[in-house]
């Protein structure tokens, strides 16, 4: 148990659909992330939250969009996705983002668009 | 392009073995840290290592940061099934830009 717990944890959805992502940190955490793990890639940062402000987004197509409504929660709305987007989504939290650094990880969802 | 390289991509060893995995990088880390990943989990933190030349231990896993501070090894001691898994290194450049750069992990295969 890593005090950050990722909702679902499996999720089969067709192009169409609309769903979302949910994580919840335990740990009074400042700062929270999402990745993307797709096999023979290293993780892929997608978003990054700092005190509940999005502070990067790297280059994120926009059917995926970030919610952080506060500093325990952070969310993925997915709408029209495409096959490639199947992997293994990540989200995380540090203290803040410096001192070093050290992100605890959620299990994460595994994500299959048919 | 900030890369982490590391290597074996693939390591299938035979219990009680022992092993040594790498990461490197033209960069240099103000910190790095070794991230442990199961089957169906995600990444689990086992340690951060700082200074160029420090060397740490956890139980049968040595860490060591090069003293440089561009590339560090783990070693892992007499290998156990249950030291399966994803070894992920994670690079951290310090000062505003606060973000991770992840290698793509070396997969471990420990056979009973």
């Amino acid at each position: 148990e890593t005090g950050v717990t990722q909702t679902p944890r499996h999720l089969v959805m067709g192009m169409t659909n609309k769903k979302s992502l949910k994580c919840e940190q335990h740990l009074g955490h400042n700062a929270m992330y999402w990745y993307k793990q797709s096999a023979k890639k290293p993780l892929e940062l997608m978003f990054v939250y700092s005190l509940e402000e999005r502070v990067e987004n790297n280059s994120v197509p926009s059917r995926f969009s970030p919610e952080c409504p506060n500093s325990s929660h952070l969310f993925l709305h997915l709408h029209t996705l495409q096959p490639e987007d199947s992997a293994l989504y990540l989200c995380a939290s540090s203290q803040d983002r410096v001192s070093k650094n050290i992100q605890y990880f959620g299990a994460g969802t595994r994500l299959s668009v048919l | 392009t900030q890369l982490l390289e590391q290597s074996p991509q693939f390591l299938s060893i035979q219990e009680g073995e022992n092993l040594t995995v790498y990461c490197n990088s033209s960069s240099v880390f103000s910190s790095l840290q070794w991230y442990r990943q199961e089957p169906g989990e995600g990444p689990v933190l086992l340690v951060t290592v700082v200074t160029g030349g420090e060397v740490k231990k956890l139980k049968r896993l040595t860490f060591q940061f090069g003293d440089a501070r561009k590339d560090s090894s783990l070693h892992i001691t007499a290998a156990q099934p249950g030291d399966t898994g994803l070894y992920l290194c994670a690079g951290y450049y310090g000062g505003s830009q606060g973000n991770l750069i992840f290698g793509k992990g070396t997969k471990l295969s420990v056979k009973p």
